[in-house]
C-alpha cells in the first residue's frame, strides 16, 4: 500500500519569502501525487496534481511541484509567499489500481508580516 | 453548481447517542469517500463507496456504518457515539480511482461528551 510522509509539521515564513513544503511518499509504481490546501474551517481544495509526463506541475496561486523519482518526493514551492497562503497543506498519493488516497500528516504554514 | 455539501456543519453528542452526516454531490461522480481529520494525522479513510448500493471500509471503520441509496447522496452513521469519535468528518467525491482528484466537502465538527 501506499504512504506519505511530510516531515515538517509547522513552518513559519515571511512574506514575500519563498517557501518550500516537503513530501515523500511510499509506492512501488509511478504514483498519482497530489497537493491540497485547507484554509481554517474549510475543506481541502486541489492545488495541484502529478500523473505523468513533466515532472515539474504547475498549480493554482502560483504553486509548483516537482516529482523527483530517485528521491520518491514531490516537494511543493511558492516563490514569494502572500498572508493569504497561511494554510495546512496536504500532500497525498494513488495508485494505479486503487481508489484511494493516502494523505500525509500535513504541514501547517504560518506567514508572518 | 454546489460541489460537495455537508449537514450538519456542526453537532455535539453525548457518549452513546447516535446520529447520521449527510453528504450530497451534484458532479454525478461515481465515487464518494468519508474520512476523518485529527490533529497530527492527516486524513484518515472510514468507508468509501464505489457505486450506488456499494460501500466498504477504509483504514478507520470500527463504529460507523455507512449508506449509499442514491448516487448522490452519502450517509455516514455513528450508533453509539464514543468521545474517540470527536473529530472534523469530511466527505468527498471522484470520477475514478486515484487517478483523478478527489473534490471535498466543508466539513463537519462533531464533539462527543
Amino acid at each position: 500500500a501506499q504512504s506519505v510522509t511530510q516531515p515538517d509539521i509547522h513552518i513559519t515564513v515571511s512574506e514575500g519569502a519563498s517557501l518550500e513544503l516537503r513530501c515523500n511518499y511510499s509506492y512501488g509504481a509511478t504514483p498519482y501525487l497530489f497537493w491540497y490546501v485547507q484554509s481554517p474551517g474549510q475543506g481541502l481544495q486541489l492545488l495541484l496534481k502529478y500523473f505523468s509526463g513533466d515532472t515539474l506541475v504547475q498549480g493554482i496561486k502560483g504553486f509548483e511541484a516537482e516529482f523527483k523519482r530517485s528521491q520518491s518526493s514531490f516537494n511543493l514551492r511558492k516563490p514569494s509567499v502572500h498572508w493569504s497562503d497561511a494554510a495546512e497543506y496536504f500532500c497525498a498519493v494513488g495508485a494505479t489500481n486503487d481508489y484511494k488516497l493516502s494523505f500525509g500528516a500535513g504541514t501547517t504554514v504560518t506567514v508572518r508580516a | 453548481n454546489a460541489g460537495v455539501t455537508q449537514t450538519p456543519k456542526f453537532r455535539v453528542l453525548k457518549t452513546g447517542q447516535s446520529m447520521t452526516l449527510l453528504c450530497a454531490q451534484d458532479m454525478n461522480h461515481e465515487y464518494m469517500y468519508w474520512y476523518r481529520q485529527d490533529p497530527g494525522m492527516g486524513l484518515r479513510l472510514i468507508h468509501y463507496s464505489v457505486g450506488e448500493g456499494t460501500t466498504a471500509k477504509g483504514e478507520v471503520p470500527d463504529g460507523y456504518n455507512v449508506s449509499r441509496l442514491k448516487k448522490q447522496n452519502f450517509l455516514l452513521g455513528l450508533e453509539s457515539a464514543a468521545p474517540s469519535q470527536t473529530s472534523v468528518y469530511f466527505c468527498a467525491s471522484s470520477w475514478e480511482t486515484g487517478g483523478n482528484e478527489q473534490f471535498f466537502g466543508p466539513g463537519t465538527r462533531l464533539t462527543v461528551l
